[in-house]
């Protein structure tokens, strides 16, 4: 599949402050996107997803917004904690015959400071 | 057991062994993955299964050989690896093959190659 650019790749900031991380992708038929978090030695979790219908999608201090026309969606984490820290992945994936497989970034890795 | 578990969690072989990953999910999905993870670079799709049938496999060197014989259970047979195939192996499950389905890992497995 297409390439998902993810910025930054690390991210540091202070415990109650936002955190935001932005995907952009280039296939413009992509309408899903979900985000992952990974913890220290953990395996990924889905945190939160979004389809192209819609523009915002909001999980208590986790939203994520799409901007399909300028293609890209980004993960908006409010009132941070320490235990946000962790790497987080976006993803992209297209609809189709033999769409099987999602798209992920590199990952950002995100470090809140208490 | 709960999940979607891997064993060994970490392994050490040389280029010449013969070594095997194993999988076992027990959430009764019906897809399985092989993902590769390496520093810095994105989670790498190697293989997918769909109701034990290999639906995908991403160019993935004939060292890396996939065995799905029911639709629990996922192996990833390995022989005369290179050192840079050392990676964390990372399993997933998800209901069925569609790629808008929630991947649930399993917690790797760290394979280094001397």
């Amino acid at each position: 599949g297409e390439n998902v650019e993810q910025h930054p790749s690390t991210l540091s900031v202070q415990e109650g402050d936002s955190a935001v991380i932005k995907c952009t992708y280039s296939d413009s038929a992509s309408n899903y996107f979900p985000w992952y978090k990974q913890e220290l030695g953990k395996r990924p979790q889905l945190i939160i997803d979004i389809r192209s219908n819609v523009g915002e999608k909001k999980d208590q201090r986790i939203a994520v917004t799409l901007n399909k026309t300028a293609k890209h969606f980004s993960l908006h984490i409010t009132e941070t904690q320490p235990e946000d820290s962790a790497v987080y992945f976006c993803a992209r994936g297209t609809g189709g015959a033999g769409s099987y497989q999602l798209t992920f970034g590199k990952g950002t890795k995100l470090s809140v400071i208490p | 057991e709960t999940g979607v578990t891997q064993t060994p969690r970490h392994l050490v072989m040389g280029m010449t062994n013969k070594k095997s990953l194993k999988c076992e999910q027990h959430l009764g999905h019906n897809a399985m993955y092989w993902y590769k993870q390496s520093a810095k670079k994105p989670l790498e799709l190697m293989f997918v299964y769909s109701l034990e049938e290999r639906v995908e496999n991403n160019s993935v060197p004939s060292r890396f050989s996939p065995e799905c014989p029911n639709s629990s259970h996922l192996f990833l047979h390995l022989h005369t690896l290179q050192p840079e195939d050392s990676a964390l192996y990372l399993c997933a499950s998800s209901q069925d093959k569609r790629y808008t389905g929630e991947l649930f890992f399993g917690e790797g497995s760290r394979l280094t190659v001397l």
